[in-house]
């Protein structure tokens, strides 16, 4: 079983609002990654987590931010964002960090501010 | 920085002829190498992924790598029309997944 799990599929918040993207894997793997795409780009790296602990952060603005409440879960929370963080948000993970470990995605959260 | 490059297309197959996509990178020590499938409005999924100098098969997939050269293609055989949709390839390097921007591939029937 491949599964990552993301919840919700679709999201519209206004730019005052709070919210949450939340991811779920039940393979054991010790890595967990948010990545932000947008149309006819690849998937842009946002925070890795390493056995539940924060190893990247490639530079995000503070307005996103992660959450990792168990070696399962992932969530990421969002406030005040603007019309441009519009994007599919990608929640995959892997084994661990380390080489040769194929990462596997989340359907993502396609997410509209307006 | 490091630098995954691929043809962005789009690439024109005949249904049942063999699709080949290209990927060149920068990371000489890269040690990891990922093709994925995306269909547009979807997530990427994992298809291959390959490791060693030469080929791997997988079905109708061959991924082959050559470090020499610093390239990693895909071929896929009997193309379908499902199999249109954009490739990624990814390459590892410090830990970290470095993304070419995918070619569309489209196959006509």
């Amino acid at each position: 079983d491949t599964e990552v799990t993301q919840t919700p599929k679709h999201l519209v918040m206004g730019m005052t609002n709070k919210k949450s993207l939340k991811c779920e894997q039940h393979m054991g793997h010790r890595a967990m990654y948010w990545y932000k795409q947008k149309a006819k780009k690849p998937p842009e790296l946002m925070f890795v987590y390493s056995y539940e602990k924060l190893s990247i952060n490639e530079s995000v603005p503070s307005r996103f931010s992660p959450e990792c409440p168990n070696s399962s879960l992932l969530n990421l929370h969002l406030h005040a964002l603007q019309p441009e963080d519009s994007a599919l948000y990608l929640c995959a993970s892997s084994q661990d960090q380390g080489l040769n470990t194929e990462a596997f995605f989340g359907q993502g959260t396609r997410l509209t501010v307006v | 920085q490091k630098e995954v490059e691929q043809n962005s297309g789009p690439l024109s197959v005949p249904e049942g002829a063999i699709a080949s996509l290209n990927c060149t990178y920068s990371d000489r020590v890269s040690q990891s190498f990922f093709w994925y499938r995306q269909y547009s409005g979807k997530s990427p999924e994992l298809i291959m992924s390959i490791y060693s100098n030469g080929d791997k098969e997988d079905g109708r997939f061959t991924a082959q790598l050559n470090k020499a050269s610093q390239y990693v293609s895909l071929l896929i055989r009997d193309s379908q029309p499902s199999d249109s949709a954009t490739y990624l390839c990814a390459v590892d390097s410090n830990y970290q997944l470095i993304w070419g921007a995918g070619t569309k591939l489209i196959i006509k029937p």
